[in-house]
């Protein structure tokens, strides 16, 4: 596709049910990125995968949250046990490499997670 | 831990006016700044990467400017247009890796 693919868009979970979010980057983009927005506040940073390593999961809130990028393209951000305080819009972001020069990020239209 | 202040945190304009809003940060360490707008129900889309000190950039009626000894970068919007109604997100690079973000400035364009 041309662009970053995200899915679902939209998910409503019971406190306590699992969920996996999926993230389709630019295909060649070595570098995908997950973000996490809740309301009122700007992205923060969540996890870096370069290729199929996850260099950086500095910004995961728990060990509830497990990324996984296996073959270097698709990744899935799961959340176990979800909880009301992880409501928030989920954005996946991709780019060619690292932030050199006039790299830019390449955004997915997110996933809103309302855990009820 | 970088912090990136954005202001306003939001803003109403009338349609036609000019408006600008800005981004502070650490001017210790600089290595880029991107400017994005969010548009509702789509993906945020690169406006600007701005890397060197007293650099301006423009696109259309947007611009921006950029001064890292002192900090601070201004996003100008020349004639407001409802298509310009969004959010407008500014983030600083963290090691080359990662974009470290502000709370972003939600503007609203009223016809």
């Amino acid at each position: 596709g041309a662009g970053v693919s995200q899915s679902p868009r939209y998910k409503v979970a019971k406190r306590g049910q699992d969920v996996a979010l999926r993230c389709d980057p630019i295909s060649g983009h070595v570098s995908l990125f997950w973000y996490q927005q809740a309301l009122g506040q700007g992205p923060e940073f969540l996890t870096y995968f370069q290729n199929e390593a996850q260099l950086d999961k500095s910004g995961l809130p728990s060990d509830r949250f497990f990324a996984e990028r296996p073959e270097g393209s698709v990744s899935t951000l799961k959340i176990q046990r979800t909880q009301q305080e992880d409501s928030a819009v989920y954005l996946c972001a991709s780019s060619l490499g690292e932030f050199q020069g006039n790299t830019e990020a390449f955004f997915g239209q997110g996933t809103r997670l309302t855990v009820v | 831990i970088l912090n990136v202040e954005q202001s306003p945190q939001s803003l109403h304009v009338q349609e036609g006016d000019s408006t600008n809003f800005t981004c502070s940060f650490p001017s210790s360490n600089f290595y880029a700044l991107h400017w994005y707008r969010w548009e509702t129900a789509k993906s945020p889309e690169a406006l600007f990467v701005m890397t060197l000190n007293g650099d301006e950039k423009k696109k259309g009626r947007i611009s921006a400017t950029l001064n890292t000894k002192e900090g601070y970068s201004y996003l100008y919007i020349k004639g407001s247009q409802p298509e310009d109604s969004a959010t407008y997100l500014c983030a600083i690079i963290q090691g080359a890796q990662k974009l470290v973000f502000g709370q972003g400035t939600r503007l609203t364009i009223n016809p």
